[in-house]
């Protein structure tokens, strides 16, 4: 059964400062992984997926990482904005009891950006 | 683009009563996925849907379900609510079962039963 672990469950950085949310997950039997960014009382949105081939997905100022065999997957956030203050959760897809690609969500990272 | 949509997207509920939460995954995604998340929780899986047949079942009370019609639209009913049945809840949509696909998520239903 996979299990996803978010590390640290907050963060509190100052405006400007490059940071890292780590994500493990225990099969590394998955499919893919998507980071989420969730507001309060919001939905869930997509940032990146890594495809279970890949090793890294970037987009704007996220950098995303895959690494299968130690089960880890990272976050990186470059130049951090106040903006940028959520909860980001990680989500593993299939494992290798289970082809139905449901999402197993960590128990996600709250970050704080102060200006 | 389109997104996923989902209604209501506020449902207040006495206990005992009974609430179906609607879902429509974007056009051409033939798997939608249900999710409940408590307050300061992770989302949790319910229950999902593959070309109109159930394809997975998580920690779902039997007091709710779940189909997927023709149309792709799913519907979550949920009966004899109870107090911790309060929650928001999520569907997702994505195509084929994720095999490297993206999931999207829709903006929820947050249900609170008083």
């Amino acid at each position: 059964k996979q299990e996803v672990t978010q590390i640290p469950a907050a963060l509190s950085v100052p405006e400007g400062e490059n940071l890292v949310l780590n994500c493990s997950f225990t099969d590394s039997a998955i499919y893919n992984l998507q980071w989420f960014r969730q507001d309060p009382g919001k939905g869930l949105t997509s940032l990146l997926l890594i495809q279970s081939s890949q090793r890294e997905q970037t987009s704007g100022r996220l950098n995303a990482s895959l690494d299968k065999s130690s089960g880890r997957s990272t976050l990186y956030i470059a130049a951090s904005q106040p903006g940028d203050s959520a909860t980001y959760l990680c989500a593993g897809r299939g494992d290798g009891s289970s082809n139905t690609g449901k999402l197993i969500f960590g128990q996600g990272t709250t970050l704080q950006v102060k200006p | 683009a389109a997104g996923v949509i989902q209604s209501p997207r506020h449902l207040i509920k006495e206990k005992r009563e009974t609430a179906t939460l609607k879902c429509y995954p974007i056009p051409r995604h033939d798997t939608v996925y249900w999710y409940q998340q408590g307050p300061g929780q992770d989302p949790q899986f319910l229950i999902s849907f593959y070309e109109k047949m159930q394809s997975d079942k998580g920690s779902i009370p039997d007091r709710f379900s779940a189909q997927q019609f023709s149309d792709y639209h799913s519907e979550l009913n949920m009966s004899s609510l109870e107090l911790g049945d309060s929650a928001l809840y999520f569907c997702a949509s994505s195509q084929d079962r994720g095999w490297n696909t993206e999931a999207f998520f829709g903006q929820g239903t947050r249900l609170t039963v008083v």
